[in-house]
């Protein structure tokens, strides 16, 4: 598997907080992903990137904002936490037809 | 938009039993298609991919899956199950390509629970 690590793997925060979610990958892969998963909906793309500072919005990208300054490193930031956006969230990277997903953040907000 | 359709939600099933999970894409292109498991507690893992050629694709695990272009279907097989098959199961979808994105699109998933 490419190296992906996600940080925190675990948070609680407060409504209205911002926070922030790291994606660091080791592979050079010049695409990154932020998904969301919650029962019932899958996964759903939040976010994505297919190059430095080249990003773009997925299907529920409202709340959210990414970047990615550097190749190994993908930012998913939620500028102000709402309980909606309780859920576990990965990140994934590719280079072509392969695709790897690192081990999730189980984010909470109350 | 592409989209992709998991019918069956949750599916419950005894040990020996065949397994039949249904997939639909909505992209009329050329597509990619993947089947991922996620066992309780842990990441996505990659059970099987169709890119070309032979439309029966073998995965890990004696899982199978049969590309249908005609029915825009992808589903997902097992002879017989396993108790150690329980998990959730994802179909995904990639654009032929992959475009300028590469973006992988998911259903909603499968909750398969096998009874002992």
């Amino acid at each position: 598997d490419a190296g992906i690590t996600q940080s925190p793997r675990h948070k609680v925060t407060e409504t209205g907080t911002p926070v922030t979610l790291r994606c660091h990958q080791t592979e050079n892969h010049r695409y990154m992903y932020w998904y969301r998963q919650d029962p019932g909906h899958g996964l759903r793309l939040i976010h994505y990137s297919y190059g430095v500072k080249d990003t773009d919005k997925g299907e529920v990208s409202d709340g959210y904002s990414v970047s990615r300054s550097k190749t190994e490193d993908f930012l998913l930031t939620l500028e102000s936490a709402t309980s909606s956006q309780t859920s576990v969230y990965f990140c994934a990277t590719s280079r072509g037809l392969g695709y790897t997903f690192g081990s999730g953040t189980r984010l909470t907000v109350v | 938009a592409q989209s992709v359709s998991q019918h069956n939600h949750h599916v419950i099933l005894s040990e020996a039993a065949s397994l039949e999970l249904g997939c639909n894409y909505s992209y009329g292109g050329t597509v990619n298609l993947f089947w991922y498991v996620q066992y309780p507690g842990q990441h996505l893992q990659l059970l099987l991919k169709y890119f070309s050629g032979d439309p029966l694709v073998k995965g890990i695990k004696g899982f199978e899956a049969e590309f249908i272009k005609s029915k825009f279907s992808f589903n997902l097989r097992k002879p017989s199950v396993q108790w150690s098959d329980t998990a959730e199961y994802f179909c995904a979808v990639r654009e032929g390509y992959g475009g300028a994105t590469n973006k992988l699109i998911f259903g909603t998933g499968t909750l398969l629970a096998v009874q002992p």
